[in-house]
């Protein structure tokens, strides 16, 4: 079975500091690992993806994630936060295998003060 | 465009009653989901399907009920027997693959309130 769990419900910072939103997975498989956002109403949007690549992921709006086996973590981290950056993020861990669904974590929202 | 298309976007229901929402998709997908999210608690899976006329259970089905006799479309009933709907409900898909890497699609959402 896979899990993950969200460290923080909520994290705030202020615009132009980094930003660190923590993830930590569990998985009985080799796992993909997925980070989505989501502003108010809205639907999600993919930020970045970890299939057993480089451990180092990029995405986009600047966010990038580190999948650390050691820890079972998958952190997300920005160097200099945007308002625009304010929205709900979710941690999301796939089996890396056959075609089950995502799983998701409770959300960490991220609220980023001018 | 590609994409997904739920509708409403904005539900309302009385007690007792069944409601049906939408959910299309021009992706070509054959992976279609539903998830309802509740504040604080992440997104919950409903029903997923794989293939057209063929579906399983998620997590919380209990109430609900799905269909999917085309490909392209995944219509999620909310029925009476289901005790606390009001929720946010997306609908998702992605194509089918050995490899889990596979990304999901996200529709914009229905916000499903009984008065």
């Amino acid at each position: 079975a896979q899990s993950v769990t969200q460290l923080d419900s909520h994290v705030s910072v202020s615009e132009g500091t980094p930003v660190l939103l923590r993830c930590n997975y569990s998985s009985s498989y080799s796992p993909s690992l997925f980070w989505y956002v989501q502003h108010p109403n809205k639907g999600l949007q993919l930020l970045l993806k970890y299939t057993s690549a480089a451990t180092l992921v990029k995405g986009i709006n600047g966010f990038e994630a580190e999948f650390k086996k050691s820890e079972t973590s998958f952190h997300l981290t920005k160097p200099s936060a945007h308002m625009s950056d304010a929205a709900e993020y979710f941690c999301v861990v796939r089996r890396n295998s056959g075609n089950t669904p995502l799983v998701f974590g409770k959300g960490t929202r991220l609220s980023v003060i001018a | 465009d590609g994409g997904i298309t739920q509708s409403p976007k904005y539900l309302f229901r009385k007690e007792g009653q069944n409601v049906t929402l939408s959910c299309e998709q021009n992706l070509n997908h054959d992976a279609m989901y539903w998830y309802r999210q509740d504040p604080g608690q992440g997104l919950r899976l409903i029903y997923y399907s794989q293939i057209v006329n063929d579906f399983q259970k998620g997590d919380i089905a209990e109430g609900y009920s799905v269909s999917r006799e085309k490909k392209e479309s995944f219509p999620l009933t909310v029925t009476s027997a289901q005790k606390n709907p009001t929720a946010f409900y997306l609908c998702a898909s992605s194509i089918v693959s050995g490899w889990g890497g596979t990304e999901a699609f996200f529709g914009q959402g229905t916000r499903l309130t009984v008065v």
